[in-house]
């Protein structure tokens, strides 16, 4: 059974650089695409990007800016990078997977919320 | 960028009752429509993919029809582990985009 957990700091200071690292176990595929969508508090879903078996990424035009992904498959983890945050970078951040397609997600992290504030 | 309107943001119900929650398009996304679940601090649950494809080991009651751009996602017969807000998702085009969810609460 894949199992994906989320790690990485609460707290973020205002202008500081957001880190987050999902580690993935169980489970092994050729083809899959490692994600992170966020949900600020009380509000609904926003996807941040991916970044597919090959190493290729994709992110949200909202954030291209400030955003990265990466990967360290030799580890099975994957790291979500947003630069320059600000309060409106408030939310619980979700890494999630899948196989064939890239938004269907069946498989998810349990969320970890991550705070911007002095 | 597409926008996904849901309706109705949210709704009353009881066990037993059939539900329907639509999800419009601001354009045509043919099917390439996603459903998904989640409850009060949880991640959310994947249900249904291109429309109208059950994922594995979701329960029969979960059912989702649609192209273009109006869906529908229906439960019929609600039980008691189905109160949850529910999402919409496209992945027609990029970026994706989720509707505002419809939170289903017991009556």
């Amino acid at each position: 059974q894949v199992q994906l957990q989320e790690s990485g700091p609460g707290l973020v200071k205002p202008s500081e650089t957001l880190s987050l690292t999902c580690t993935v176990s169980g489970g092994s595929s050729s083809s899959y695409y490692w994600t992170w969508i966020r949900q600020p508090p009380g509000k609904g879903l926003e996807w941040i990007g991916y970044i597919y078996a090959s190493g290729s990424t994709n992110y949200n035009p909202s954030l291209k800016s400030r955003v990265t992904i990466s990967a360290d498959t030799s580890i099975n983890q994957f790291s979500l990078k947003l630069s320059s945050v600000t309060a409106a970078d408030t939310a619980v951040y979700f890494c999630a997977m899948g196989l064939d397609k890239a938004l269907v997600l069946p498989y998810w992290g349990q969320g970890t919320l991550v705070t911007v504030s002095s | 960028a597409i926008q996904m309107t849901q309706s109705p943001s949210s709704l009353s119900a009881s066990v037993g009752d059939r539900v329907t929650i639509t999800c419009r398009a601001s354009q045509g996304i043919r099917n390439d429509l996603v459903w998904y679940q989640q409850k009060p601090g949880k991640a959310p649950k994947l249900l249904i993919y291109a429309a109208s494809s059950l994922q594995s080991g979701v329960p029969l009651r979960f059912s989702g029809s649609g192209s273009g751009t109006d869906f529908t996602l229906t439960i019929s017969g609600l039980q008691p582990e189905d109160f949850a807000t529910y999402y919409c998702l496209q992945d027609y085009n990029y970026p994706p985009s989720f509707g505002g969810g419809t939170k289903v609460e017991i009556k």
